[in-house]
């Protein structure tokens, strides 16, 4: 059974501060995805990673996918207000189809 | 383009109930995923309908079933309920076939509460 395991799960941080999630497994993915999920919605797809080593920048996000795609991370810098919300790591399976393996999510609250 | 929607938002049922659920995907999504979301096990898929048929299925009892319409329309279906399928139940669309991982685009949600 494919688990992932994200760390840590609660986080509370000021403004300006720099804070980083990580996401592992035993298991290798295909291919890793990181959503944001906000109170009252559904999770919104910030990135998908599919090479080991890969670094991909989103604004102030920061993800990179493991050497051996068995995990990731989610750097933040300078965090906001409004990047407070529950951050999902997702892995697919061997088959790119709608099934995927989350993790138990990252709760962070930036305060202002 | 139209999100995801899933209908209703809200239901409040109890124990030995059934319950059905709707999700409309984005125009043109052919796979509709469902999730079961709850603060003790996080976001657990349920099953995958493509084309209107089940194309993957997690680790659920037969009491959840699903399925989807011509129209990529689909429903899920608990019977029986417990106190236990108390949850946020979340549908999401792709278009089904991709070479990498396709982006799943997620509903509001249905907040159900069993009694």
């Amino acid at each position: 059974t494919q688990l992932l395991e994200q760390s840590p799960q609660f986080l509370s941080i000021q403004e300006g501060e720099n804070l980083t999630v990580y996401c592992n497994s035993s298991s290798v993915f295909s291919s890793l995805q990181w959503y944001r999920q906000e109170p009252g919605e559904g999770p919104v797809l910030l990135v998908t990673v599919v090479t080991g080593g890969e670094v991909k920048k989103l604004k102030r996000l920061t993800f990179q996918f493991g050497d051996a795609r068995k995990d990731s991370s989610l750097h933040i810098t300078a965090a906001q207000p409004g990047d407070t919300g529950l951050y999902l790591c997702a892995g697919g399976g061997s088959s790119n189809t709608g099934k995927l393996i989350f993790g138990q999510g990252t709760t962070l609250q930036v305060k202002p | 383009k139209a999100g995801v929607t899933q209908t209703p938002r809200y239901l409040i049922k109890t124990r030995g109930q059934q319950v059905t659920l709707s999700c409309s995907p984005i125009s043109g999504h052919r796979s509709v995923s469902w999730y079961q979301q709850t603060p003790g096990q996080g976001l657990q898929f349920l099953f995958e309908y493509f084309s209107e048929t089940q194309r993957n299925k997690g680790n659920f009892p037969g009491r959840f079933s699903g399925r989807q319409f011509s129209n990529s329309r689909s429903e899920m279906n608990v019977s029986t309920l417990e106190l236990g399928d108390s949850a946020l139940y979340l549908c999401a669309s792709s278009l089904g076939w991709t070479s990498v991982q396709p982006e799943q685009f997620f509903g509001p949600g249905t907040r159900l509460t069993v009694l």
